[in-house]
């Protein structure tokens, strides 16, 4: 099974700061999942994109599914001490998608 | 409130035995899906349902078993063939596919003792 780049591998920033991660794949894929992992919980989807170039917010969250549909990129801006956990990129179509590997975040306050 | 129970939260088995880990969802998804999840590593696909009575292997379903007799439920065997079994494990919904995201439970770790 394939498994994405997913980088940086971890962050430690400062309560305030603006934070980026990208997800990059040698395939390409109809959709782009963004999710948040809590230390022993399940993932929560932050983001959900469908088409090449989309750009979607959440609040403070912004993704954005990449023009070559092999990438996608996650901000979040102005981070709190609650942004802290593990945040997974997911690439794919159907009922066949693949993770990457994980960008932990670390918000010093 | 809808949602995804896995149980247990914790388990814990001696080499050579069979364990079921149990996933249950109200939230009237048809699709069910079984993830592992090591350290470091992304989630990987054990095994997937679409609708009741079937189901289909991911990319590491050997040593592994399941079972869809109802549309809620989706329990995962982790069999003695299963060479590296400890880990946390995580059950997951959705709609009709996964375009539209999961509902993931909360997991179960479990470890061989």
């Amino acid at each position: 099974g394939q498994q994405l780049n997913q980088s940086p591998q971890s962050m430690f920033i400062q309560e305030g700061e603006d934070v980026s991660m990208n997800c990059t794949s040698s395939s390409i894929f109809n959709t782009w999942l963004w999710y948040k992992q809590d230390p022993g919980e399940g993932p929560v989807l932050l983001i959900a994109l469908y088409k090449a170039g989309e750009l979607t917010s959440n609040g403070r969250l912004t993704a954005q599914f990449g023009i070559t549909r092999k990438d996608s990129f996650l901000n979040i801006s102005a981070s709190i001490p609650s942004d802290v956990g593990i945040y997974f990129c997911a690439g794919g179509t159907g009922n066949q998608f693949y993770f990457g590997t994980g960008t932990s975040l670390t918000v010093i306050p | 409130d809808g949602g995804i129970t896995q149980s247990p939260k914790y388990l814990f088995r001696k080499e050579g035995q069979n364990v079921t880990l149990s996933c249950e969802q109200n939230l009237n998804h048809d699709a069910m899906y079984w993830y592992r999840q090591d350290p470091g590593q992304g989630l990987r696909l054990i095994y997937y349902s679409q609708i009741v009575n079937d189901f289909q292997k991911g990319d590491i379903a050997e040593g592994y078993s399941v079972s869809r007799e109802k549309k809620e439920s989706f329990p995962l065997t982790v069999t003695s063939a299963q060479k590296n079994p400890t880990a946390f494990y995580l059950c997951a919904s959705s709609i009709r596919d996964a375009n539209y995201g999961y509902t993931f439970g909360s997991g179960t770790r479990l470890t061989v003792v």
